[in-house]
């Protein structure tokens, strides 16, 4: 399993746009890209997942440069409910296959 | 769509003895399931992976005897704590993938379970 790396923390303000950025240099060619969103005593929520070029939904985009050895989560005008962790998890694009959580990021919104 | 639940969400038992966890799909049929634990502001350790109708695959150092995993249909796996004892203590949290139509490996977690051993 390719493992990831993510800065652990970031600070932003209601209203600005936060980019979190991923790294994954081992990832194979069958990997996907998926990032989850957790709240304390919560159970993860799915955002967003990719394998190449932009994904973009109604909460998130997901931008992936070609060589796929990093991608980035852009969370658009973010308000204090976005204040949560965020994990980016590389895996074969399968369902059934098991993901490896890594630290993930603290992400504090400020008024 | 795909939506887990789990029950209880909150227990506190004593020393020594055994509590189970419900894991449910509710809107579609998971033909894998995944246990997971996680301590106080650290991330989700997998505990093990149960496809409906086999027995579960562990990840190095859970022990499968106390942790009983069974995943008896394609809606339902149950996670029994033996014997707990206080450093069991932690939010258990499952998920499911299986869901038909769906690219990649999304899975779907439920809300947890936060066990406390006494």
């Amino acid at each position: 399993l390719a493992k990831t790396t993510q800065p652990i923390s970031m600070d932003s303000y209601e209203g600005q746009e936060v980019n979190i950025t991923c790294s994954h240099n081992n990832i194979a060619t069958n990997d996907y890209i998926t990032w989850y969103q957790q709240f304390p005593s919560q159970g993860p929520r799915f955002i967003i997942q990719g394998y190449k070029t932009k994904v973009t939904n109604e909460v998130a985009s997901l931008f992936i440069p070609a060589d796929r050895k990093s991608s980035t989560l852009s969370l658009p005008r973010v308000s204090l409910s976005d204040t949560a962790v965020y994990y980016c998890l590389v895996g074969e694009g399968a369902a059934g296959n098991k993901l490896t959580f890594g630290g993930g990021t603290r992400v504090l919104v400020k008024p | 769509g795909a939506v887990v639940s789990q029950h209880p969400s909150r227990v506190i038992c004593k020393s020594g003895t055994s509590v189970k966890i419900e894991c449910r799909s509710l809107d579609f049929q998971a033909t894998t399931m995944f246990w997971y634990r996680q301590f106080p502001k650290k991330s989700l350790m997998l505990m093990a992976t149960s496809n409906e109708g086999s027995k579960a695959t562990y990840e190095q150092g859970v022990e499968k005897d106390k942790f009983l995993i069974n995943h008896a249909s394609l809606t339902l796996s149950t996670l029994t704590v033996t014997s707990a004892h206080p450093e069991d203590s932690s939010f258990y949290i499952c998920s499911a993938s299986g869901m038909s139509g769906r690219p990649g490996h999304e899975q779907y977690f439920g809300p947890g379970t936060r066990l406390t051993v006494t």
